[in-house]
């Protein structure tokens, strides 16, 4: 039981360049989410996914698109990235037996 | 929609001690849940309590012990025993309760917590 998993870890990018990153989730939780951790600001939700097939916008949901084909993965995309999104992503998915959220690692992102 | 503040972006304690970190919060709900998640070094966001707004019992986990202030919507963290695997950022956190919350936690800015020997 992994629980939630991010890929990559790090990451490099130059303006414009887009980039995928992957979540997956190994609890069969119907929820997941997406979170930008910058400075100062806590973390603010981008996107969230209420089952498969279906995504909503957050706080911050500007420049990013997602996708939730299957119900272990939610992808957050990039498509021109802006240093304005240099920022640790944290992605979650939620329920179990206490109704909370479980966070992946994280993953650190630079536009240079 | 809701909003969580917390007023202490840094704090110290001597280890062995007992150290409270502040939060605030605002909401129109009825129900709703208040968390206190931990981010040591590792970046790893770790959940250290939760509490259910419609239970009047504070929550407790072994060191951690939460005051619950409903009426004036606070919502402060006390660690007992510091220990010097406790220093981390503390964020607290908010969500509704069911409807179409669907689990979506608001942030604090977070508390920098640092233990000293």
């Amino acid at each position: 039981n992994a629980g939630v998993t991010q890929t990559p870890k790090f990451r490099v990018l130059k303006t414009g360049q887009s980039m995928t990153l992957l979540c997956a989730q190994d609890m069969n939780h119907e929820y997941m989410y997406w979170y930008r951790q910058d400075p100062g600001m806590g973390l603010r939700l981008i996107h969230y996914s209420v089952g498969e097939g279906t995504t909503a916008k957050g706080e911050v949901p500007d420049g990013y698109n997602v996708s939730r084909l299957k119900k272990q993965n939610f992808l957050l995309g990039l498509e021109s990235a802006a240093p304005s999104q240099t920022s640790v992503y944290f992605c979650a998915s939620y329920g179990g037996a206490i109704d909370t959220q479980y966070f992946g690692p994280g993953t650190r992102l630079t536009v240079l | 929609a809701q909003t969580v503040t917390q007023s202490q972006p840094e704090m110290s304690v001597q280890e062995a001690e007992t150290v409270t970190l502040s939060c605030t919060y605002d909401t129109s709900e009825s129900n709703y849940y208040l968390f206190w998640y931990k981010q040591p070094p590792s970046r790893q966001m770790i959940l250290v309590i939760r509490q259910e707004a419609y239970k009047q019992q504070n929550a407790t986990e072994n060191r951690f012990s939460v005051n619950f202030q409903k009426a004036a919507k606070s919502f402060s963290l006390k660690i007992s025993d510091s220990q010097l695997g406790d220093t981390a950022m503390y964020f607290c956190a908010s969500s509704n309760a069911g409807g179409t919350s669907y689990g979506k936690l608001t942030f604090g800015q977070g508390t920098i917590l640092t233990v000293h020997p």
